[in-house]
């Protein structure tokens, strides 16, 4: 089975710090997506890759950023965390773009 | 972008079948079909998904209209770890389309199962 590998389940960073998510697939999938997920609001797509060193933003990339230099790993950067970025994030990956998703187990970030 | 409907929540007994519905009367020709689930605390998982044709799967079954502006997720009979949130979401796979490779997840059925 694939797996898709998030480095913490648990973060605690303080505003205005940098901060960086990973994220390792090890199916040799070409697209590789980040999520965060809040109460209400469901699932938002930040950003996604189908190739190395291309991305693509999605509906919520404001204060994002990412970045692929090879095929398994996938990073989220807070540039600058703030608060309101306090969120359960997710990532995931598939192999072709019609296939189902195989997500992360999710890092649960809080901004203090 | 298409989007879908479906009931806030549903309730089940274990060991019986669930149909969780699933509008998208928006539906274009190039959007697959997809169902995932999320248990507490974990991240989505992926149950099937289709196009046009109605698919089955070692987890579940998948029954879409002819017309394709709703679809059906078949659970044949239910268990208490089926308690999930579950997602129908469209897919649009057209290169080059506005929502390339998107999968924009909404809120979800709710479902309880009882023992």
């Amino acid at each position: 089975d694939v797996k898709v590998t998030q480095s913490s389940r648990y973060l605690v960073k303080r505003t205005g710090e940098k901060v960086f998510l990973e994220c390792v697939q090890d199916m040799d999938h070409e697209n590789m997506f980040w999520y965060r997920q809040d109460p209400g609001l469901g699932l938002r797509l930040i950003y996604f890759s189908y190739d190395v060193k291309m991305k693509e933003k999605g509906d919520i990339p404001e204060g994002y950023s990412v970045s692929r230099e090879k095929k398994e790993r996938f990073s989220l950067i807070l540039e600058s965390a703030s608060t309101n970025q306090t969120s359960m994030y997710l990532c995931a990956s598939s192999l072709f773009l019609a296939d189902g998703y195989t997500f992360g187990s999710g890092t649960r970030l809080t901004v203090v | 972008d298409a989007k879908t409907t479906q009931p806030n929540s549903m309730e089940s007994n274990e060991e019986e079948p669930v149909h969780l519905p699933c509008n998208h009367s928006t539906i274009s020709g190039t959007d697959y079909i997809h169902w995932y689930r999320q248990l507490p605390s974990q991240g989505p998982e992926y149950v099937i998904h289709g196009l046009t044709s109605n698919v089955n799967n070692r987890m579940a079954s998948l029954a879409i209209a002819e017309d394709r502006k709703s679809s059906t997720l078949i659970l044949h009979r239910a268990t208490l770890r089926d308690a999930a949130v579950y997602y129908c979401i469209l897919r649009d796979v057209r290169t080059g389309g506005t929502s390339y490779g998107k999968l924009t997840f909404g809120q979800g059925t709710i479902l309880t199962v009882h023992p």
